[in-house]
């Protein structure tokens, strides 16, 4: 089994919608992040938790909120989505604690396209 | 804001031949410089990374420089294969608790 996994794998929703993408991980990590991928524009966090209690805004987190449900779950919300955030979305986690330098592990990814 | 900068410009290449990708940042050095390989469809993983006080550093056909005078990490893929072909994206890593800020990276195609 995948270690992060992410759901839904694709999207298709109109504009004004409210959107759930969510992020499970077995790793066992607390730093949990989500971000954005967009042509010629590289990854962009949006979130990013350190731990259960610690959630904090990355780069671009305007028109994105999140969750953090557990130390194994991570959800990224769309309050009300817009075409501009047709993208594709990925969770990753790090344990810094093991070897400092935070390496990511990164979920599959979840393509959303907002009509 | 620091700014990390690839090559947006996909990198084509013969086989067997070494394939070298370019990361340069603007502003303050990073603790760490991290690289990973993305293919389409699928998320990033992780290759291998460059301390500060680093020079070089070697992984099988894999070899990362950095240049802090320069503000540039270099990527070379030695003896290339077309099981190469991918984006490749470069990380800085301000410290050893910090987030990291990616490249846009670039995408390299190895022909036959």
């Amino acid at each position: 089994d995948a270690d992060v996994t992410q759901t839904p794998r694709n999207r298709i929703t109109k504009t004004g919608k409210r959107i759930m993408l969510e992020c499970s991980q077995t790793k066992g990590h607390d730093r949990m992040y989500w971000y954005r991928q967009d042509p010629g524009l590289g990854l962009r966090l949006i979130y990013y938790s350190f731990d259960v209690k610690d959630i904090n805004k990355g780069e671009i987190s305007d028109g994105y909120s999140v969750s953090r449900q557990a130390q194994a779950k991570f959800s990224l919300s769309l309050e009300s989505a817009i075409p501009n955030q047709t993208a594709l979305y990925f969770c990753a986690t790090s344990d810094p604690g093991q070897a400092s330098y935070n390496e990511q592990f990164f979920g599959p990814g979840t393509r959303l396209t907002v009509l | 804001s620091q700014k990390i900068e690839q090559n947006s410009e996909a990198l084509n290449i013969q086989e067997g031949k070494t394939a070298t990708l370019t990361c340069n940042y603007t502003n303050y050095s990073p603790a760490y410089l991290q690289w990973y390989r993305q293919d389409p469809g699928r998320g990033p993983v992780f290759l291998l990374l460059i301390r500060e006080n680093e020079k070089e550093k070697r992984k099988e056909r894999l070899k990362v420089t950095f240049d802090t005078t320069l503000k540039q990490s270099l990527f070379h893929i030695t003896a290339s294969q077309p099981a190469d072909s991918a984006t490749y994206l470069c990380a800085h890593q301000e410290h050893s608790a910090s987030k990291i800020i990616f490249g846009s990276g670039t995408r390299l195609s190895i022909r036959p």
